[in-house]
């Protein structure tokens, strides 16, 4: 069956230090997306992209970077880890064309801590 | 700004049917979302609407009036794992998913 998974499932870092999150789907679509999610906030948007070498900001993107060199994958790197990005992380995609309008495909999630 | 209101937490019996709110003010609308989410799971979906009436799909139904700026999720006879957190999100004229901060159903026996 096709699937996304993400890893680290769980994530202690420090300050400072550079941090990567996988994101690997077998949907097979063009759209993927990293959202944070905190306590009292809706889902916010970091990056998205729409395909192969397609990358978009997001409302909250300082501090985030991803790349999308296959349809497969979307790293999610955070260059300098400051303890306002300890949060839930996750992954999603959907097969509507360069829209957001379709359904979400999400991963379980990756839970960053950041002392 | 863009806003979407929905009750923080609610409470219902199981067995019993349950309504939860979603107001939304946005730029345009595209369409509106509802996710199911449990407790350290990941969203999934539920259903998805974009005009003005009502959409059964089992036990759960969602409605839309677009006039009014408002959707609601009908849950029918509760189950105990129907315990989650349940979030709209509506797409804005820029085809942009707004979301709200997701209602959090608890299910008393």
């Amino acid at each position: 069956d096709a699937e996304i998974t993400q890893s680290p499932r769980h994530k202690i870092t420090e300050t400072g230090r550079q941090v990567t999150l996988a994101c690997h789907q077998t949907w097979n679509h063009n759209n993927m997306f990293w959202y944070r999610q905190d306590l009292g906030h809706g889902l916010r948007l970091i990056h998205y992209s729409y395909g192969v070498q397609d990358t978009n900001k997001g409302e909250v993107s300082d501090g985030y970077s991803v790349s999308r060199s296959n349809t497969e994958d979307l790293p999610l790197t955070l260059e300098s880890a400051a303890s306002s990005q300890t949060s839930v992380y996750f992954c999603a995609s959907s097969e509507m064309q360069d829209s957001n309008t379709g359904e979400l495909f999400f991963g379980e999630g990756s839970r960053l801590t950041v002392l | 700004g863009q806003n979407i209101d929905q009750p923080t937490e609610m409470t219902a019996t199981e067995g019993a049917i349950v309504q939860i709110n979603c107001t939304y003010q946005t730029s345009g609308f595209n369409g509106l979302f509802w996710y199911q989410q449990h407790a350290g799971e990941a969203p999934t979906f539920l259903s998805y609407n974009v005009l003005d009436g009502l959409e059964e799909k089992g036990r759960f139904s969602s409605f839309l009036s677009r006039s009014k700026g408002y959707s609601y999720l009908l849950l029918k006879e509760l189950q105990m794992k129907d315990s989650a957190s349940y979030l709209c999100a509506v797409i804005d004229s820029n085809y942009q998913l707004i979301w709200g901060a997701g209602t959090k159903l608890i299910i008393k026996p």
